[in-house]
């Protein structure tokens, strides 16, 4: 069965400080995919990235960088210099090949202060 | 285009009652997922529909849970005979007929309150 953990429940850093997420996942399949979602206090889930299984490349989007390593299996999630605007719910999640229900972790809250 | 959409938004409903919650997902997308955002038990899938295939019920609660799919498009969530656990919030998202990326796409949610 898969799995997804998220052991940061919250985090407060200051505006423009460089903060990572942590994702941890658990699966027997070696097909999958991992996704990263912000809830914003809006409560609306926001997609921002897919990974598949056979890409290892980290991705960097603007101030947003994903780092993957099935060595450790982890997806972990830097914002740089980050803004208040980031303040959200970060949810990691993952999908397997043969079953395309995503399977979250608890969520990481970030609070960004001014 | 449009996103998902759900409705109602909020729904305050009296324990025992039935409630039907629909979803419209993005227009051209074969996948729809229900999902669930409790406090005590996070985001959890419930069901998933995939154009005419049987939908994937796995993660529905108990029997008083029951979705269906009409058209291919719009989905109702229906939960029979209401009891408190089951106030939470009700997430309806769908994904592209190039489903293999899977990228699920989600409506604003409807809040349910079992009074």
């Amino acid at each position: 069965a898969q799995k997804v953990t998220q052991a940061q429940t919250e985090i407060s850093v200051v505006e423009k400080e460089d903060v990572t997420l942590d994702c941890v996942y658990e699966t027997r399949d070696t097909t999958y995919y991992l996704f990263w979602y912000k809830q914003p206090p809006s409560g609306e889930l926001v997609f921002l990235i897919r990974r598949n299984s056979f890409d290892e490349q980290n991705e960097i989007s603007g101030r947003y960088s994903w780092n993957f390593q099935k060595s450790t299996s982890s997806f972990n999630f830097t914002i740089t210099a980050s803004q208040v605007v980031d303040s959200a719910v970060y949810f990691c999640a993952l999908s397997e090949a043969g079953r395309r229900a995503l399977t979250f972790g608890s969520g990481t809250r970030l609070q960004v202060q001014p | 285009g449009a996103g998902v959409s759900q409705s109602p938004s909020n729904k305050v409903t009296e324990k025992g009652k039935d409630v039907e919650l629909r979803c419209d997902p993005i227009s051209g997308h074969t996948a729809l997922y229900w999902y669930r955002q409790s406090l005590g038990q996070g985001l959890e899938f419930l069901i998933y529909f995939q154009g005419n295939s049987a939908p994937d019920k796995s993660g529905l609660p108990s029997d008083r849970f029951s979705a269906e799919r009409t058209g291919g498009s719009v989905s109702t969530l229906t939960i029979q005979r209401t009891q408190q656990e089951d106030s939470a919030v009700y997430l309806c998202a769908s994904s592209s007929p190039t489903g293999a990326k899977n990228e699920q796409y989600f409506g604003p949610g409807t809040r349910l309150t079992v009074t």
